[in-house]
């Protein structure tokens, strides 16, 4: 079945410590985008990747870095220098094509700094 | 910048047609989307519309889309228990089709 799997589904986190969320997709999309979700703040985006080995910076990129050495996978690592890293984030992928952007989302990481 | 607005809440009796709202201010958007999202998971694509699109249905979805007024609106018929959940809209940012610019999203509750 083709889709995009994150893991792990809850991680934990020591103040100070940093950690890498996976994503995967194996449905062949060239761009792939991470989010931060927030209660009642909806989306809001952290990095994106519109081709392997270049990325851009989202809205929200202080205290995270990414990588996309492959086409399927883009890992998302917090940095202990994320000042409020607890949230839910949700990664997901696209094919552009003639100004149609359908980004189809991963069931998520819950991530909690203890 | 691009600025996606919804109200947060919605409460329906079961059977009742639900209808949520999104105002944007980039009318360069070609495409606009909503999504659903269930308590725990991620986003799900419910469905479209292109920007020279007034209507769109499928099934018990209704879009609509008012251009002049870049209002946006999401008609579900028959609502029922499952399609509680959060729902959200999503254009394209101005000038820049690869990102997309999601509303705060709204909250449907739907009650018996």
């Amino acid at each position: 079945d083709g889709g995009i799997t994150q893991s792990p589904k809850y991680l934990f986190r020591k103040e100070g410590q940093n950690v890498t969320l996976s994503c995967e997709q194996n449905l062949n999309h060239d761009a792939m985008y991470w989010y931060r979700q927030d209660p009642g703040q909806g989306l809001r985006l952290i990095y994106y990747s519109q081709i392997v080995n270049d990325f851009q910076k989202g809205d929200i990129a202080e205290g995270y870095s990414v990588s996309r050495e492959k086409k399927e996978s883009f890992p998302l690592t917090v940095t202990s220098a994320q000042k409020n890293p607890t949230a839910f984030y949700l990664c997901a992928s696209s094919i552009i094509s003639q100004g149609r952007n359908e980004q189809f989302f991963g069931p998520g990481t819950r991530l909690t700094v203890l | 910048g691009e600025d996606v607005e919804q109200s947060l809440f919605l409460s329906v009796r079961e059977g009742d047609s639900s209808v949520i709202n999104c105002t944007y201010t980039d009318s360069s958007s070609t495409y606009l989307y909503w999504y659903k999202q269930e308590p725990g998971a991620g986003l799900q694509l419910l469905t479209y519309i292109f920007s020279n699109m007034d209507m769109k249905q499928d099934q018990r979805l209704t879009v609509l889309l008012n251009k002049k007024d870049k209002h946006l609106s999401l008609r579900i018929a028959d609502t029922q228990t499952g399609d509680s959940a959060i729902y959200f809209c999503a254009g394209g940012g101005s000038y820049n089709t690869d990102k997309l610019i999601f509303g705060t999203g709204t909250r449907l509750q739907v009650f018996p």
